[in-house]
């Protein structure tokens, strides 16, 4: 059964911080690692990993994945209130479709 | 493109009747999810399709949940009979193939009284 583990459950920073939030997983037959930020509703689409060492980046937030060691990290600099949300990564295998998500970080960041 | 609607947006009703959610994936998408998120379980996999053939349904919790695709435009995710423990926001996802992000719904928040 894949599995994710996301860390630390939740962390709160003032503005200005950078943060770095914590993916580990295991599954058979990896296909890909995507992050989804979520506020009040749907989880939205942030970056999708499927190459080691190759950093995805948009804007103040950036992702890079591990394969080696099994783990990703999403960055995020310079943060702003707007950033707070919890942050989620799911993985994919080569089996089937669907994702299986982590337990999520929530970020609360602070004026 | 209006992305994936769900209704209801809440949904509140006793314990035993029959609850049935609604999906409308984005249009040209051709797998279809259905998740549920609860505070302790997190987003949990309960049946996903795939040009509305159902793939995989390990993750429906018991014979009181059942999901249909009829189109390609519709899904449906029915509980019938509705327990207390139900209570969950049910979202609802497409995906333009089978290696495309997942878009999600706003999601229906249940509440079984």
């Amino acid at each position: 059964e894949d599995k994710v583990v996301q860390s630390p459950l939740s962390l709160v920073v003032h503005e200005g911080d950078t943060v770095t939030l914590n993916c580990s997983y295991e599954v058979t037959n990896f296909r890909s690692l995507l992050w989804y930020k979520q506020e009040k509703k749907a989880p939205t689409f942030l970056f999708m990993l499927t190459s080691s060492g190759i950093e995805k980046k948009s804007g103040r937030l950036s992702s890079i994945l591990d394969k080696k060691e099994l783990f990703s990290i999403l960055n995020i600099t310079a943060t702003q209130t707007g950033d707070s949300a919890v942050y989620l990564c799911a993985v994919r295998n080569n089996a089937g479709n669907m994702l299986t998500f982590g337990g999520g970080t929530r970020l609360m960041v602070k004026p | 493109d209006a992305g994936v609607i769900q209704s209801p947006r809440h949904e509140v009703t006793e314990m035993g009747q029959e609850v049935t959610l609604r999906c409308k994936p984005i249009s040209g998408h051709d797998y279809l999810f259905w998740y549920r998120q609860t505070m302790m379980r997190g987003l949990e996999l309960l049946i996903y399709f795939n040009n509305n053939v159902p793939i995989d349904d390990s993750g429906m919790p018991e014979d009181r949940f059942s999901a249909k695709m009829p189109n390609a435009s519709f899904s449906t995710l029915k509980i019938q009979p509705s327990e207390p423990r139900d209570s969950a926001v049910y979202f609802c996802a497409s995906s333009l193939a089978g290696a495309s992000p997942l878009h999600f719904g706003n999601g229906t928040r249940l509440t079984v009284t």
